[in-house]
């Protein structure tokens, strides 16, 4: 069965230090989507994607962070200067359509900002 | 803005028995969709059961059914024959239908524990 998969499965960073997460979603899949869950706390979006641009984004989703889909495959996350607070699981999800289909999520990558 | 909630933060069951978890939501659209997504230690998020709002009849995926009402605004979970394997983080959340993408407006997740 198709999965999304994410590398790495965790990341440790120091502060002020830029990291990139990726994501390969489903391959027939259209759009995009990033997500994190701090720990014990809710899953919130940061950030959505389709046709090579950024559908919608959250208050969360600032000029620290950017998305890319740099080939036919891949869907990354990066965050320029990282904080203590962006220490989260970050959730990759795509779905073959827009919003009257079901987001199927990634494993998930551990950032720990140091 | 959308908002889901879940008043249950945590839950118990005994094996081979029913649990309900609740949530509500609130929007002021009328074409929307309603998921039960399970998050088990692992923290994988895997989807339960989906229910489209202009459907009247509930949604139901073998042991997992739930009770949509529409009016109330109100989507619960109904787990039958509970299994040790159901013990996760169980978190409701609401997409708006659009043929854009679409995002998931999440609760604040309900923890079932099941016991022997």
């Amino acid at each position: 069965e198709p999965e999304v998969t994410q590398t790495p499965s965790h990341q440790v960073t120091q502060m002020g230090q830029e990291v990139i997460l990726r994501c390969v979603p489903i391959s027939n899949h259209l759009y995009f989507y990033w997500y994190r869950q701090i720990l014990g706390q809710k899953v919130e979006f940061l950030v959505s994607f389709y046709n090579n641009e950024i559908s919608e984004k959250s208050e969360i989703f600032d000029d620290q962070f950017s998305v890319e889909r740099p080939d036919g495959s891949n869907f990354t996350l990066k965050i320029r200067s990282t904080k203590l607070e962006d220490s989260a699981m970050y959730f990759c999800a795509s779905s073959v359509n827009g919003g009257t289909y079901e987001q199927y999520f990634g494993p998930g990558t551990r950032l720990t900002v140091t | 803005a959308q908002t889901v909630t879940q008043s249950q933060p945590e839950m118990s069951v005994q094996e081979a028995e029913t649990v309900t978890l609740s949530c509500t939501y609130d929007t002021s659209e009328s074409d929307y969709y309603l998921f039960w997504y399970k998050q088990p230690p692992s923290r994988q998020m895997i989807l339960v059961i989906r229910q489209e709002a202009y459907k009247q009849q509930n949604a139901t995926e073998n042991r997992f059914s739930v009770n949509f009402q529409k009016a109330a605004k109100s989507f619960s979970l109904k787990i039958s024959d509970s299994q040790l394997g159901d013990a996760a983080m169980y978190f409701c959340a609401y997409s708006f239908r659009s043929g854009t993408a679409s995002k998931l407006t999440f609760g604040t997740g309900t923890r079932l524990q099941v016991t022997l």
